[in-house]
């Protein structure tokens, strides 16, 4: 059973703050990992991917894989209101059969 | 373009009753999927098909069927709906073919309620 965590939320941080949203993965021949951000009522929206170790980033946002240790994490920097969302840490393989396995998401809100 | 889109938005249904619930996608994407999400569940593959023609059962398949009309619309049909088939719907479609990932594109959603 491939399975996708996220550690338990909610997380609460304060406006300017890091929000650190970290995912375990079981199926170590994954090769590529997404998070989404969903706000409430609305569909998830695709913020990061990352298939190779290390840092990925793109504007206040960092994406960090460690293949060896089965893990995913999602940096926020300067964390704005507008981030209060839940994110969903997904992953899968490529390949024409490829389906995402997603975690149960995290919330996160962030007090002004 | 308008991405996947999904019909209806919203629709509540009795124990027992049918209903299909509709996606479309103008991306030219070979695959397209249905998820259900039920709260502190996450979203849960139902079917899915990886191309015209295909589909394939994801993890929670029973009750529903799907159709793969063309490139461009996939179905999920309810036979039977059960007061358990109370969940937000959503469909997704994805290019794989050349590319590193599978990012998957999702349509606004169906909130069904079964009573």
């Amino acid at each position: 059973q491939k399975e996708v965590e996220q550690n338990s939320g909610p997380l609460s941080v304060p406006e300017g703050a890091i929000a650190s949203l970290n995912c375990t993965y079981s199926d170590r021949g994954s090769q590529s990992f997404f998070w989404y951000r969903q706000y409430s009522g609305k569909s998830p929206e695709l913020i990061m991917f990352i298939y190779s170790n290390g840092d990925k980033e793109d504007g206040r946002f960092t994406a960090q894989l460690n293949k060896a240790s089965q893990y995913v994490s999602l940096l926020i920097r300067d964390s704005q209101p507008s981030d209060s969302a839940t994110y969903l840490c997904a992953g899968g393989y490529t390949g024409a059969n490829s389906k995402l396995t997603f975690g149960k998401g995290i919330t996160l809100s962030v007090r002004p | 373009n308008a991405g996947v889109t999904q019909t209806p938005k919203f629709q509540v249904l009795k124990t027992g009753q049918s209903m299909t619930l509709q996606c479309a996608q103008d991306m030219n994407h070979n695959s397209m999927y249905w998820y259900r999400q039920d709260p502190g569940m996450g979203l849960r593959l139902i079917y899915y098909s990886a191309s015209e023609g295909t589909t394939d059962k994801g993890e929670v398949p029973n009750g529903y069927n799907v159709s793969r009309l063309n490139k461009r619309e996939f179905s999920l049909r309810l036979e039977s709906a059960a007061p358990s088939q109370t969940s937000v719907y959503f469909c997704a479609s994805s290019e794989l073919r050349g590319r590193p990932y599978n990012e998957q594109f999702f349509g606004p959603g169906t909130r069904l309620t079964v009573l």
